[in-house]
């Protein structure tokens, strides 16, 4: 099965910072990824598709890249509201569908 | 409103059963495959079963392979999972997912609320 990593486990930041989190898969997943946010009490909410795409209504600050093994998620100006969980999710080993184990970021 | 609800949770003794209901809205439920996801208190994201949208396709992770069911009632809009042989570990928030097909890629969209399946003595 297609283990998936995320660095860092956690981290704080302050508001208008750039901040980036890694996720990285055990084998390629072509571009077959996606992030997620969640914040304590709701369920997770769909962020990128797909590596890159935006998905609807979600802020331009966020973005995606990477395809493969190696995949990034850039928050360009961090604001009060981003402090949530983020995960990533492989979609490339359907029906298999795999979760990074999270990153929590915390603002200052 | 495309919209799932999730219920069914509850507190369980070790060993036994209980059955989780999903029931969906807004959309054509048959022509969706579906997904649960778990989240044990304060961990993270565990993906545990899948079914396609007639049903004749299922997966799960391996923990609890031979102990859970998925199935689906495409009249009723409406998406199960048959727990058994419960365990503490199986504590968590159960969640469903639509699959979603956006341009080549399949993303989980929307996810209910989620129903605290609590298993303990």
């Amino acid at each position: 099965d297609i283990q998936m990593t995320q660095s860092p486990s956690s981290l704080s930041t302050s508001v208008g910072d750039r901040v980036t989190i890694t996720c990285r898969a055990s084998q390629s997943v072509s571009k077959s990824l996606n992030w997620y946010q969640q914040k304590p009490g709701q369920a997770p909410r769909l962020l990128i598709f797909s590596a890159s795409y935006l998905q609807s209504g979600v802020p331009s600050r966020f973005s995606g890249s990477g395809s493969g093994t190696e995949f990034t998620l850039t928050i360009g100006s961090l604001q009060p509201e981003d402090s949530a969980t983020y995960y990533c999710q492989q979609s490339y080993s359907t029906p298999i569908f795999t979760f990074g184990q999270g990153t929590k970021l915390e603002i200052k | 409103e495309v919209q799932v609800v999730e219920s069914g949770g509850g507190l369980i003794q070790p060993g036994g059963s209980l059955r989780l209901s999903c029931a969906a809205s807004g959309f054509t439920f048959s022509s969706y495959e579906m997904n649960w996801v778990r989240q044990a208190p304060g961990k993270g994201l565990e993906w545990i079963s899948y079914i396609s949208g007639s049903g004749r396709r299922v997966s799960y992770v391996d923990s609890v392979k031979g102990r859970f069911t998925v199935s689906r009632d495409n009249a009723k809009n409406s998406l199960y999972l048959q727990m058994s042989s419960l365990r503490v570990e199986d504590t968590a928030v159960y969640y469903c997912a639509r699959v979603l097909a956006v341009a080549d890629s399949l993303l989980f969209d929307p996810w209910g609320q989620g129903t605290l399946v609590t298993v303990s003595s």
